[in-house]
């Protein structure tokens, strides 16, 4: 499967615990972008990486929210101290500069 | 008022019908994407228009710039179809995807 990959598909934790979630974008693939889905609303963009450079982060990323890209291929997203309003559907997406995006399956997290 | 709005919100249809759903914008874009999501989270892309029309199979997505507005149509829908369609657009000053809060169909036998 040559597709975006993700991984955890779903993660529960206790609150005030870190997790932290991986994105294996199209391995041609320069742009990734991270997005946040809650329940029944459109996907919230969070921060997006040409290459190895965060480019743009959003104001929802707070700073317990950090998320890398070392080496330009997969990205990892962390979220530290999670707390219940962080439970959601954590999509990432990858293109070609400016082409088509294409979708993980998304890790759903629940903190409890 | 969300730069991408989409109308219907909710959309239950008979098997057979053709179904159109509706996205307005308010910002200047490059590109419009139409997603289609079903449940357990996974975004498939169905189209990305940046003018005119697109068909693939039973779907087709139009665009009209001018009048910032997309349709995305199905003909001889089938419960297969049900699920949540997304429209998402790019900025012309960005690359970020700014989504609609898409529009649930649900297709009865």
């Amino acid at each position: 499967d040559t597709g975006v990959s993700q991984d955890p598909r779903h993660k529960i934790t206790k609150r005030g615990q870190n997790v932290t979630f991986r994105c294996d974008p199209i391995s041609e693939h320069n742009r990734l972008y991270w997005y946040r889905q809650t329940l029944g609303q459109g996907p919230e963009f969070l921060t997006y990486f040409q290459n190895e450079a965060q480019l743009e982060k959003s104001r929802l990323l707070s700073d317990r929210f950090s998320a890398e890209r070392p080496k330009g291929s997969f990205s990892t997203l962390e979220i530290q101290r999670t707390e219940q309003g962080d439970s959601a559907m954590y999509l990432c997406a990858s293109s070609l500069s400016v082409g088509e995006a294409f979708f993980g399956q998304g890790t759903r997290l629940t903190v409890v | 008022k969300n730069e991408v709005e989409q109308s219907p919100q909710n959309l239950t249809a008979q098997e057979g019908e053709f179904i159109t759903i509706n996205c307005s914008y308010s910002v200047g874009i490059s590109a419009l994407h139409w997603l289609q999501q079903h449940p357990g989270g996974g975004i498939v892309s169905l189209f990305m228009l940046s003018s005119g029309k697109k068909k693939h199979g039973r779907l087709i997505a139009t665009i009209n710039i001018q009048e910032k507005h997309s349709s995305l149509h199905i003909t001889a829908s089938h419960p297969r179809d049900s699920a949540v369609y997304i429209c998402a657009v790019r900025e012309t000053s960005g690359s970020r995807l700014t989504f609609g809060e898409g529009t649930q169909l649900t297709v009865n036998p």
